[in-house]
């Protein structure tokens, strides 16, 4: 059972322009969402965090959003870079548990 | 270098052999975690220690696997009898003893193959 769910496996976007990656989740006890990039032969790297009582956090380049209702998540990356070209995973997390849940990663792709 | 810290970064076995693999967390982290990765697959949880405690395991650790953290600091994770679908990326992640949420920092990982 997928509870964390990244729909498309890869993207490609111009260097400059915005990269938006989604997350879809099942579990509504999810209370705290991450986002990861992840380079080959490399572990995953932190990125960007947002609470289940927020519906936006802001980090730079980064910006991630949650929408609780339609139980979705976005990453937006604006600009974007060719070093942003890695695997980027969401994982999500509830109360009472330290189990990180994660999504099985898009692919982006950034061209210069 | 004060980031998590796996060994070896590769390791390539026999299938039916034992490997052991060890992780030395964020000094002052107190939960230690073990995923598994393997192509096309996010991390998949496999174990989780609060200090020398192990708080939770997952179905996906069979008898042939046992995780330890003896003193509370470095853990290690054996796998006895290997086979060759224990082939994957093992990556180690520590986090902040701290009531609200966190997040985990990982390693490098351990690349296993089993030939």
């Amino acid at each position: 059972d997928q509870q964390v769910k990244q729909n498309s496996p890869s993207l490609s976007v111009q260097e400059g322009r915005i990269s938006i990656l989604n997350c879809d989740y099942t579990n509504s006890m999810f209370d705290y969402f991450l986002w990861y990039k992840k380079y080959p032969a490399e572990g995953p790297t932190f990125l960007i965090s947002i609470s289940s009582i927020k519906d936006k956090n802001e980090d730079g380049r980064f910006t991630v959003f949650l929408n609780k209702s339609a139980k979705h998540l976005s990453l937006h990356i604006v600009p974007s870079q060719p070093g942003d070209s890695a695997v980027y995973f969401c994982a999500a997390i509830y109360s009472g548990t330290y189990k990180y849940i994660f999504g099985t990663g898009t692919r982006l792709k950034v061209l210069a | 270098d004060t980031g998590v810290s796996q060994d070896p970064r590769h390791k390539i076995t026999k299938r039916g052999q034992n490997v052991t693999f060890r992780c030395d967390p964020i000094s002052e982290h107190n939960r230690l975690y073990w995923y598994r990765q393997t192509l096309g697959q996010g991390p998949e949880f496999l174990t989780y220690f609060q200090n020398e405690a192990q708080l939770e395991k997952s179905r996906l650790l069979s008898d042939r696997f046992s995780a330890e953290r003896p003193k509370g600091s470095f853990s290690t994770l054996e796998i006895q009898r290997t086979e060759q679908g224990d082939s994957a990326m093992y990556l180690c992640a520590s986090s902040r003893p701290t009531g609200r949420r966190t997040e985990a920092f990982f390693g490098q990982g351990t690349r296993l193959t089993v030939v």
